[in-house]
């Protein structure tokens, strides 16, 4: 089983839509979670961390739930330019490495 | 502000030909450095990391090697490039602790 895995998609979605997508973790003692969106031959680019409590910022809606060991996005009024790839990202308590998961396609369709 | 930059852009390189790419970080101390690749729709492979001058962790056994002189300044190395070298490879720095990490803009490597 994968450390960080994610539903490849693509999830297609009407322009003004909501869409909301899962990442589940294995690691029990993973302690910190982030969103990256990667645009198409473009490097990550750090979205938004995932506090326990949840947290928003602005259209972006993250969750993480640690017992059933998920974390989730959420992306409200969807735009064209909210088409990427977005990845999952999770860190072990102890030591400097993060886990990639393989990315969740979104496209953004008028 | 820090910033992080990554050069070439692009490279195309012959098989069994050497590599040097370099990666440098501004504005910021004792960061926590790391090199990934991508293959083409692929996740990002963590390559090597560093937490500090001389300190080099390898993850993935391979003809690659990473070396850090100074403290802001990391480089993926080697001696004979491979077709299975191809990919798009990303340095990216971190503080240490539970903080995100921030990606150059990548160099794009094919291997001929």
């Amino acid at each position: 089983r994968k450390e960080v895995e994610q539903d490849p998609g693509p999830f297609n979605v009407p322009e003004g839509a909501t869409v909301a997508f899962n990442c589940t973790y294995s690691n029990s003692a993973s302690q910190s979670f982030f969103w990256y969106r990667q645009d198409c031959r473009k490097e990550p680019k750090l979205l938004m961390s995932v506090y326990s409590s949840g947290n928003e910022d602005g259209r972006f809606t993250a969750q993480l739930n640690r017992a059933s060991q998920y974390i989730s996005l959420l992306i409200r009024d969807s735009k064209l330019s909210d088409s990427a790839t977005y990845l999952c990202v999770v860190k072990k308590a102890a030591g400097n490495k993060l886990t990639f998961g393989g990315g969740t396609r979104v496209l953004v369709k008028p | 502000s820090q910033t992080i930059h990554q050069w070439p852009a692009t490279l195309v390189q012959p098989v069994g030909s050497p590599l040097s790419l370099e990666c440098t970080v501004e504005g910021t101390s004792n960061p926590n450095l790391y090199w990934y690749r991508q293959a083409a729709g692929r996740g990002l492979q963590l390559l090597f990391y560093s937490v500090g001058i001389g300190q080099i962790s390898s993850e993935v056994p391979q003809n690659l090697s990473a070396s850090r002189p100074q403290d802001r300044q990391f480089i993926l190395s080697s001696k004979k490039l491979l077709l299975s070298d191809s990919g798009f490879y990303l340095c990216a720095w971190s503080q240490a602790g539970n903080q995100p990490q921030h990606f150059g803009d990548g160099t794009r490597l094919s291997i001929l």
